[in-house]
C-alpha cells in the first residue's frame, strides 16, 4: 500500500497569515496515463469531505484561489495564502494512482 | 446537480450485518464508480473499496475484504455497501463518494451514515 505521510498534524495559524501542509507518498504517483492523481480534501467540522485540489495543482470549481497545490515525485504541498475563519477543519491528501486508494492522516488547521 | 443521498443511521449488535445505500442523481450513473470511505469519530478517512457502476467490478481494502460487499442497482442509480460480522471497531460514519482510481472527474460525497455497533 502507498503510505501517505502528512505534516504537521496540527497547524495553528493566525487569521490572514499563510499556511502550508506537506504530504509525502511512499512511492511515485504517476498513473498509466501519465497523470499524477494526488488530491487534497478539506473536511470542515460536522461536514463531509470536499475536494479542493486534484492532480496536484488543479483547483476544483468554487474553491477560492487562496488555495494552491504543488509538488512532484513524492513530495506535495497544499498552501493557503491567507487563512480565513472558514478554513478551519482537517485537510487530507489522497492518492488515487495505486490500489488501494490511501489518505494521509490529516492535518488539523485551527485559528490561533 | 450531482447528489449522493445515503440511507439513515443504523444501530447493530456485534456479529450482525449492515447494508448502507447511496442513491445518485444528476449524472449518468454508469459513467462513474463509487468509493466507500469510513471515519471513526475523531479519526481520519479510511478508504474501504470501490465499485464500478458500469461493470460491477470491485476492489476492496485488505482490512475489510471478506466482510464487505459493494453492489450497484442501475435501475435505481443506487450503490450498496454491506458489511458483515460487525464489531465495535466498525462504529463509524460511512461515506459514499463519486471517485476512483485515475479519476479526476468532479468529486462528490454523500452526507454520511452513522453505523453504531453496540450490544
Amino acid at each position: 500500500d502507498v503510505v501517505m505521510t502528512q505534516s504537521p498534524l496540527s497547524l495553528p495559524v493566525t487569521l490572514g497569515q499563510p499556511a502550508s501542509i506537506s504530504c509525502r507518498s511512499g512511492q511515485g504517483l504517476v498513473y498509466s496515463d501519465g497523470n499524477i492523481y494526488l488530491h487534497w480534501f478539506q473536511q470542515r467540522p460536522g461536514q463531509s469531505p470536499r475536494r479542493l485540489i486534484y492532480e496536484v495543482s488543479k483547483r476544483d470549481s468554487g474553491v477560492p484561489d487562496r488555495f494552491s497545490g504543488s509538488g512532484s515525485g513524492t513530495d506535495f504541498t497544499l498552501k493557503i495564502s491567507r487563512v480565513e475563519a472558514e478554513d478551519v477543519g482537517v485537510y487530507y491528501c489522497m492518492q488515487g494512482t495505486h490500489w488501494p486508494i490511501t489518505f494521509g492522516q490529516g492535518t488539523r488547521l485551527e485559528i490561533k | 446537480q450531482v447528489q449522493l443521498v445515503q440511507s439513515g443511521a443504523e444501530v447493530k449488535k456485534p456479529g450482525a450485518s449492515v447494508k448502507v445505500s447511496c442513491k445518485a442523481s444528476g449524472y449518468t450513473f454508469t459513467s462513474h464508480g463509487i468509493s466507500w470511505v469510513r471515519q471513526v469519530s475523531g479519526q481520519g478517512l479510511e478508504w474501504m473499496g470501490w465499485v464500478s457502476a458500469y461493470t460491477g467490478f470491485t476492489n476492496y481494502a485488505k482490512n475489510v475484504q471478506g466482510r464487505v460487499t459493494m453492489t450497484t442497482d442501475t435501475s435505481t442509480s443506487t450503490t450498496y455497501m454491506e458489511l458483515k460480522s460487525l464489531t465495535s471497531d466498525d462504529t463509524a460514519v460511512y461515506y459514499c463518494a463519486r471517485m476512483g482510481l485515475g479519476d479526476s472527474g468532479s468529486c462528490h460525497w454523500g452526507q454520511g451514515t452513522l453505523v453504531t455497533v453496540s450490544s
